[in-house]
């Protein structure tokens, strides 16, 4: 089946810092990739999202490539802000039993400090 | 604000019991999704509907049930509730059947006691 492994958190950085958060997928045929982010109290938003090999998707400073052989869709923002605290989601989405249906990770915390 | 609705915002309730959690999707969007969020199982995918069809299913338990309604509000029903089903409850839409960009609402806390 569809699967999304996503790097272990919680993750801390100081402001202005680099991030990576690390996501990889397994699926059959050529799934939409997805960055969901959660603040504390609140649903998901979607952050980006990329639908074919090659494409980047990009958002409030952040960005992803969807790398086919690699299978794998790492999220990176260049300078964090402590509001971008927060929880983040992998997701694929593709089609598994006959219909399309998203897949989850186990979600990235990111705490970053002043 | 995603223009998602649910309500009610938190429930707390006894074992055994049965809730009803109501979710309005976007205006014009005509797929719902319920989802669950839980600590040990993290984000699990329950069942969608699509102008008022199920259209598919997922970890959903046989105990749990929804639809969703002409003005294509949907219900998630939860009964012989189990202390293990205490979770964050999400419903999120989408426009069209396809699954691609989905809107989630602020999800509803259900306490199992």
């Amino acid at each position: 089946g569809n699967s999304v492994t996503q790097m272990e958190g919680p993750v801390t950085l100081s402001e202005e810092a680099f991030l990576t958060i690390n996501c990889t997928y397994t699926a059959t045929g050529y799934p939409s990739l997805f960055w969901y982010v959660q603040y504390p109290g609140e649903g998901l938003q979607l952050l980006l999202k990329a639908t074919k090999a090659d494409d980047k998707g990009s958002n409030k400073g952040f960005e992803a490539t969807y790398r086919k052989e690699t299978t794998s869709f790492h999220l990176e923002k260049g300078s964090v802000q402590v509001s971008d605290s927060a929880v983040y989601f992998c997701a694929l989405s593709a089609y598994s039993g006959g219909y399309q249906k998203v897949t989850f990770g186990t979600g990235t915390k990111l705490q970053v400090i002043p | 604000d995603s223009g998602v609705t649910q309500t009610p915002k938190h429930l707390i309730t006894a074992t055994g019991q049965r809730v009803t959690l109501r979710c309005s999707p976007r205006s014009g969007d005509l797929s719902v999704y319920w989802y669950q969020q839980s600590l040990d199982q993290g984000l699990q995918f329950l069942i969608q509907y699509y102008n008022g069809e199920e259209r598919a299913k997922g970890n959903i338990l046989e105990r749990f049930s929804a639809q969703q309604f002409p003005d294509l509000h949907s219900e998630l029903n939860l009964s012989s509730l189990e202390l293990g089903d205490s979770a964050l409850y999400f419903c999120a839409s989408s426009a069209t059947i396809s699954t691609d960009t989905q809107y989630f609402g602020p999800g509803t806390r259900l306490t199992v006691l």
